[in-house]
């Protein structure tokens, strides 16, 4: 079975400088699918970046870009210059072949003014 | 931007009851989820439909859970008997197709909570 694991379950990072989350996973698949999902405290889930596993190209959106070590099955979520608007609940999950998501645990992102 | 949208809010409900929680996925997507967080925990995976039909579910899924597309329109999520620890809240979503693009697209989420 996958397992999905965000050791961080809390990260602080000052307006307009630079955070990373990390997420491992545990998988014997060799196709999938990659998310960040952010939660506001509007509780609704938000898709921040994906990456397949058969790219080797790390995604970039904006602000967001990911590090994707397949080898090592880590997923780490970079965020630049980071806003007041980026602090919510970052969750990492994983596409299983069957198509549903498993989460991680999350991470609780704090910007400081 | 079309978007999954969710019925009611919030649920307040006694033990016991029945709940019907509603969802309409966007319009022409063609598989839909039912997730739940209970408050402070991981977004846990309950089941999946596709073409009428649960593709796959999950151990919490029990007996106590049902679902359904009635109309073509609405996903529907029936608790028959709630308990307390059904307090959550329970998000709905939607797919497209199983292949790119394939990320779920959530709705709002339904707060319930059991008595």
């Amino acid at each position: 079975a996958q397992t999905v694991t965000q050791s961080q379950p809390e990260m602080s990072v000052q307006e307009a400088e630079t955070v990373t989350l990390s997420c491992t996973y545990d998988t014997s698949e060799s196709d999938y699918y990659l998310f960040w999902y952010k939660q506001p405290p509007s509780r609704q889930m938000i898709l921040v970046i994906r990456q397949e596993a058969y790219k080797q190209q790390n995604a970039t959106e904006n602000r967001f870009s990911v590090n994707f070590q397949k080898a090592a099955k880590s997923f780490s979520l970079k965020i630049s210059d980071s806003q007041l608007g980026d602090a919510a609940m970052y969750f990492c999950a994983y596409r299983s072949a069957t198509l549903k998501y498993i989460f991680g645990t999350g991470t609780r992102l704090k910007v400081l003014a | 931007e079309p978007e999954v949208t969710q019925t009611p809010s919030h649920q307040v409900t006694q033990m016991g009851q029945e709940v019907i929680l509603r969802c309409v996925p966007i319009s022409n997507h063609l598989y839909f989820y039912w997730y739940r967080q209970i408050l402070g925990q991981k977004v846990e995976f309950l089941v999946s439909f596709y073409n009428n039909e649960i593709s796959e579910k999950s151990e919490i899924f029990d007996d106590q859970f049902s679902v359904e597309r009635p109309d073509g329109s609405n996903f529907t999520l029936k608790i028959r008997s709630t308990k307390l620890e059904d307090s959550a809240m329970y998000f709905c979503a939607s797919q497209l197709t199983s292949s790119h693009p394939n990320e779920q697209f959530f709705g709002p989420g339904t707060r319930l909570t059991v008595l």
